[in-house]
């Protein structure tokens, strides 16, 4: 069974630039949700994908976008990028069952983002 | 914000039980328990979860007293490999949407020493 992966591990941007970062979710789950932590904190829910539309979402601005393709991986995209946007940004795969049931989210290392 | 109260830290003796609280008086007959774990710059392992009767998997117990108002977490034999923060989250039974989604609060830091 393949865990949750997530690229890059660290990047560093600079304020006002774009960033994407990717997530591969375990097999055989469908739903991939983001969370961002902060240094110090517990991480919040950004938003969450399923069949390739956002499913729900946190108190973050539209800037904070997403996409999730037909294999189930997502990305995250942040434009204009700010000082308090730097933080590690995880993902979380999990199943929707057709039934509406969840199963427990499994969590990927995270990316480290500087932003400078 | 999260539903549930830790203490922000608790030492334990390497090989003995850690018994980890939590608080969750407003809890909804719907919500489950869960508990995660964050080691240091890793993302967050689940342990364990229920909704009113004491589960045990192979990596911890999980208790429920009778009004569902708090739980108690215990890692049996700690090791030093289990210092890590420990989350404790009430969630709606799992349904579409920001429902089924985590609200992490600042957890317990547990520290286990030889």
């Amino acid at each position: 069974e393949t865990g949750v992966t997530q690229s890059p591990t660290h990047l560093i941007k600079t304020r006002g630039q774009q960033v994407t970062l990717r997530c591969s979710s375990q097999s055989g789950h469908n739903t991939v949700s983001w969370y961002q932590q902060a240094l110090g904190q517990g991480p919040q829910f950004i938003f969450q994908y399923y069949r390739e539309e956002e499913n729900g979402r946190g108190n973050f601005p539209p800037r904070f976008s997403g996409l999730q393709f037909p294999n189930y991986s997502s990305e995250l995209n942040v434009n204009a990028l700010e000082l308090d946007d730097s933080a590690l940004y995880l993902c979380a795969s999990s199943r929707l069952a057709t039934s509406g049931s969840y199963n427990e989210q499994f969590f990927g290392p995270g990316t480290r983002l500087t932003v400078l | 914000d999260a539903k549930t109260t830790q203490p922000t830290s608790m030492d334990c003796a390497e090989g003995r039980a850690a018994n980890l609280p939590c608080n969750h008086s407003t809890i909804s007959g719907n919500e489950y328990v869960y508990w995660y774990r964050q080691i240091h710059s890793q993302g967050p392992q689940y342990i364990i979860h229920g909704l009113k009767n004491n589960e045990t998997n192979e990596m911890a117990s999980l208790i429920i007293t009778e009004d569902r108002k708090s739980s108690t977490l215990i890692l049996p034999h700690a090791t030093l490999r289990d210092t890590a923060v420990y989350y404790c989250i009430v969630r709606v039974g799992g349904y579409g949407g920001s429902q089924g989604n985590l609200i992490f609060g600042k957890g317990t830091k547990l520290s286990v020493k030889p």
